[in-house]
């Protein structure tokens, strides 16, 4: 069946560091990935679309990578602040009608 | 432009009741979808709708059901609530326009369901 698997383990870093989240998939072969935050009692935001033929995409502190060989996004947060805390989320989309979440991954960023 | 409405944003009902939990999306958005979230099993899809229409549906009990209306305003409805439907649901709006506009959903804030 379709999966899509994140870090369900928090990741607590330092202040100023960066943090690396990672987002797999099988079985499937989306044509765009994405990136949502989540804050506690509230709904999740978009942050970043990459399309499956771009490699790479940057907004401002955020990178997300995208490998279709290896099944998986990796989506950096760079110089990390404690208002980066947050759940993160991927969201695989393949077809018009098909979009899967993965868990989201809680990232605790430290001062 | 206002953001996705959903009403209301807690509610507290006990087993057997049913519940409406309404949402109004972005004004022109025609693409309207429910998701389910429990700490455990993270966001799962309910089901979506476009132009009145039911267009994909996802795997719960019939006792979940929805609706769109002509402005795009949507309702879902639980029925027979249970325990396990304790749960945030939110309701996502999305857009027609462009490849990245396609597939970006706008949230709601959510309706937080607590059933005892």
């Amino acid at each position: 069946s379709q999966k899509i698997e994140q870090n369900s383990e928090a990741l607590n870093i330092q202040e100023g560091k960066t943090a690396t989240l990672t987002c797999n998939y099988t079985n499937y072969s989306p044509a765009y990935l994405q990136w949502y935050r989540q804050d506690p009692g509230r709904g999740p935001v978009f942050l970043l679309l990459i399309r499956e033929n771009e490699k790479e995409k940057r907004k401002e502190r955020l990178k997300v990578t995208f490998d279709t060989t290896l099944k998986q996004s990796l989506f950096h947060i760079t110089a990390s602040q404690p208002a980066d805390s947050a759940t993160y989320l991927c969201e695989i989309s393949g077809g018009y009608n098909k979009l899967i979440f993965g868990a989201g991954t809680r990232l605790a960023v430290h001062p | 432009k206002a953001g996705v409405t959903q009403t209301p944003r807690y509610l507290i009902k006990t087993r057997g009741q049913q519940v409406t939990l309404s949402c109004s999306p972005i004004s022109g958005h025609r693409s309207v979808s429910w998701y389910q979230q429990t700490p455990g099993q993270g966001l799962q899809f309910l089901f979506e709708y476009f132009s009145e229409t039911q267009r994909n549906k996802g795997n719960f009990p019939g006792r979940f059901s929805g609706r769109q209306f002509s402005n795009s305003r949507s309702e879902m409805n639980v029925s027979t609530l249970e325990l396990g439907d304790s749960a945030l649901y939110l309701c996502a709006s999305r857009g027609g326009g462009g490849l990245s506009g396609a597939n970006v959903l706008t949230f709601g804030a959510g309706s937080r369901l607590t059933v005892l």
